[in-house]
């Protein structure tokens, strides 16, 4: 079974300082797809990344990156000089893919508040 | 949003009563997906599609029914409502294919807020 585990159920940071977001995943799978999503208070749910099992190359997207490490088996998001924009709720999330079946296994998020 | 639209927005019912929540999607894609979000619970699946008339079980599915007559539209229903279905439900489609080479995504509806008194 896939298990997702996101340790902090809530981080409250400076503005401008960086932030980093824990996830921790567990699979039997070889080929399995990692997101990241971010739900702002008005309750929507924002597709920020996916990363396939076979590319550990960091990636990194203006102020944010992610961290894959499958030896750890964690894919941790760094928001870099936050903004109050960033105060959200953000879930780490899990799949095997089946021909474009995505089902997603869901961490239970972490919520970010930026203080001005 | 992908063309992604779920009705009502809001609902507050009484224990017993029948409820049907409706996804509706623009693209003609062929997955949908029904997920409950609840606090310390993150985001469950319910129910997916993978075409018309074919759906099967998510992780949380007791109590829940599930129908797709037309690729546009996946409905939820709970035959029999009751307090622990209070949550927020949200619909997803599957964007992208691989054989077409682009990266699958999930993109949301922007979820129904589902009160059972």
């Amino acid at each position: 079974a896939q298990k997702v585990t996101q340790a902090q159920t809530e981080i409250s940071v400076v503005e401008k300082e960086d932030v980093t977001l824990d996830c921790v995943y567990e699979t039997r799978d070889t080929t399995y797809y990692l997101f990241w999503y971010k739900q702002p208070p008005s309750g929507e749910l924002v597709f920020l990344i996916r990363r396939n099992s076979f590319d550990e190359q960091n990636e990194i997207s203006g102020r944010y990156s992610w961290n894959f490490q499958k030896s750890t088996s964690s894919f941790n998001f760094t928001i870099t000089a936050s903004q109050v924009v960033d105060s959200a709720v953000y879930f780490c999330a899990l799949s095997e893919p089946n021909f474009g079946n995505e089902k997603l296994t869901f961490g239970t998020g972490t919520r970010l508040t930026i203080i001005p | 949003d992908a063309g992604i639209t779920q009705s009502p927005r809001h609902k507050v019912t009484e224990t017993g009563t029948p409820v049907t929540l409706r996804c509706h999607q623009t693209e003609n894609h062929r997955y949908m997906y029904w997920y409950r979000q609840d606090p310390g619970h993150g985001l469950r699946l319910i129910h997916y599609s993978y075409g018309v008339k074919d759906t099967d079980k998510g992780e949380v599915s007791d109590g829940y029914s599930v129908s797709r007559s037309k690729t546009e539209d996946f409905l939820l229903t709970l035959e029999s409502a009751t307090s622990s279905q209070t949550s927020v439900y949200f619909c997803a489609i599957s964007v992208g294919t691989i054989s077409s080479g682009t990266n699958e995504k999930l993109f949301f509806g922007s979820g129904t807020q589902l009160s059972v008194l």
